[in-house]
């Protein structure tokens, strides 16, 4: 059973809605990550986030707010969305690690998305 | 330039049978970490296996073993003795130096590779 978990794992939005992607990781890892995953493309890093900072925004469009209250929780808020924004999103966590250790990031199931 | 390679789109393989899954990776750091992910159909990305730059044995965990050869910058993954649930995606990543990365950790991916184990 993951320690991460995302909801909700299926959604539908209208260009116009406004919703909510929630993460919660149960590791006691300090860094979380959102990915985006399109069909036939590699897994895309959107944001990351240090102890509750936000060290990393991978030029992605301002339609996609992340927050970060608490190191166990990761939101991803959507608004007027494109078609385009349909994909498969992952959150992850991770301890920080060093560039020699074995940590690695523990994925949640997903979240997938369809906008119309 | 694309810094995980994954050549083949597909592949199929017997049940019972070994599989080689390629990966080739581009970097000048000295220091990185390569990693490879598998994603069933259910969509989560399970960790399978880690190799560090300066790793002098190859990785090995159960059925699943890395072939690194680190002056061909590859990192193959050998899957011994396939089973019908090892149909899935494959993801091959790698982590560089945090310092080229500005101090965040962040995992580059390869395209994957999709496996079909037959009976």
């Amino acid at each position: 059973e993951t320690g991460v978990t995302q909801t909700p794992r299926h959604l539908v939005m209208g260009m116009t809605n406004k919703k909510s992607l929630k993460c919660e990781q149960h590791l006691g890892h300090n860094a979380m990550y959102w990915y985006k995953q399109s069909a036939k493309k590699p897994l895309e890093l959107m944001f990351v986030y240090n102890f509750k900072e936000q060290t990393e925004n991978n030029s992605v469009p301002s339609r996609f707010s992340p927050e970060c209250p608490n190191s166990s929780h990761l939101f991803l808020h959507l608004h007027t969305l494109q078609p385009e924004d349909s994909a498969l999103y992952l959150c992850a966590s991770s301890h920080q690690s060093t560039s020699e250790s074995r940590e690695t990031q523990y994925f949640g199931p997903g979240t997938r998305l369809l906008v119309l | 330039a694309q810094k995980i390679t994954q050549t083949q789109p597909g592949m199929f393989v017997q049940e019972k049978e070994a599989v080689t899954l390629d990966c080739t990776y581009d970097t000048s750091d000295q220091s990185y970490g390569l990693f490879w992910y598998k994603q069933p159909s259910s969509g989560e990305m399970i960790f399978l296996i880690y190799q560090g730059s300066y790793d002098e044995q190859n990785a090995t965990e159960g059925r699943y073993s890395l072939n690194f050869q680190k002056a061909r910058k590859s990192a193959n993954l050998v899957i011994s003795a396939s089973q019908l649930g090892d149909s899935a995606m494959y993801f091959c990543a790698m982590r560089e130096s945090l310092y080229t990365q500005g101090g965040s950790e962040k995992l580059v991916f390869g395209k994957g590779t999709k496996l079909t184990v037959n009976p």
